[in-house]
C-alpha cells in the first residue's frame, strides 16, 4: 500500500546534539513538507520541497535543515541551534498543486533534555 | 500572507447531535482552496473535506458538510449525527499559491 512513513516514532536526544528525522513516501508525490506541532499552536511549516534538489524555508525554518536528494525522501535535521526542539514533527506529501490534499505520516515525537 | 483563525479551542457534543466548528481566513489570492483535517488521539492527520473557493456549492462528505461564505471569508464545518469516533482535533486550512496554512485547531469531544 502507498503511504508516507516517518521514523522513529519517539526520539530522545541530549541538548547540543543534532538529530535527523526520517520521512519516506511511495505515493509518487512531487512535493514534501515538514510541520511542527506544539500544543495550542496548530501546525507550523518548517520547510517544503516541490522538486528534487530544491527546497524552501517555511515560517519557522531557523535551527532546521533539510535535503531532497530523492523524490521519495525528505529528511529533517534538527540542529543544536534550534532553541526549543522538543515537539511533535509531522511530514506530509502531495502532488504539489493547490487543490492537492496533503497526506501525512504518523509523526515523530522528539524530546530534547 | 494567509491567516486562518479558529475561535473555539474546545467544543463538546453528545452522540447523534449536530455540531458546527468555526473557521475564518484571510487571503489575498483570487483562487484558493480550503480544507478541514481531523487529528484523532492517534495523531494521524486525516483529510475530512475540501472546498474550492470558486465553487459556490458547499462541499459535502457523508456526515460532514461545510458552510462556505466567501464574502465573509468564513468556512465552518458541520458534523451531523456525531459519533464517538469523531472525537479529535479539527484543523481548518487554506492554500493559495503553494503552501497550506493551518489554524490552531478545535478539540471536539463527543460523549455518549
Amino acid at each position: 500500500d502507498g503511504g508516507i512513513t516517518q521514523s522513529p516514532k519517539y526520539l530522545f536526544r541530549k541538548e547540543g546534539q543534532n538529530v535527523t528525522l526520517s520521512c519516506e513516501q511511495n505515493l509518487n508525490h512531487d512535493a514534501m513538507y515538514w510541520y511542527r506541532q506544539d500544543p495550542g499552536q496548530g501546525l507550523r511549516l518548517i520547510y517544503y520541497s516541490q522538486i528534487v534538489n530544491d527546497f524552501q524555508k517555511g515560517d519557522i525554518a531557523e535551527g532546521y535543515s533539510v535535503s531532497r536528494e530523492k523524490k521519495e525522501s525528505f529528511p529533517l535535521t534538527v540542529t543544536s541551534a534550534q532553541k526549543n526542539p522538543t515537539a511533535f514533527y509531522l511530514c506530509a506529501s502531495s502532488f504539489g498543486r493547490a487543490y492537492s490534499p496533503l497526506h501525512f505520516g504518523n509523526g515523530t515525537r522528539l524530546t530534547v533534555t | 500572507a494567509q491567516t486562518v483563525t479558529q475561535s473555539q479551542p474546545e467544543m463538546s457534543v453528545q452522540e447523534a447531535e449536530t455540531v458546527t466548528l468555526s473557521c475564518t481566513y484571510d487571503t489575498s489570492e483570487n483562487n484558493y482552496y480550503l480544507f478541514w483535517y481531523k487529528q484523532p488521539p492517534s495523531r494521524q492527520m486525516i483529510l475530512v473535506i475540501r472546498q474550492e473557493a470558486y465553487k459556490q456549492q458547499n462541499a459535502t462528505e457523508n456526515r460532514f458538510s461545510v458552510n462556505f461564505q466567501k464574502a465573509a471569508k468564513s468556512f465552518s464545518l458541520k458534523i451531523s449525527d456525531s459519533q464517538l469516533g469523531d472525537t479529535a482535533m479539527y484543523f481548518c486550512a487554506s492554500v493559495g499559491y503553494s503552501t497550506l496554512t493551518f489554524g490552531k485547531g478545535t478539540m471536539l469531544l463527543v460523549s455518549p
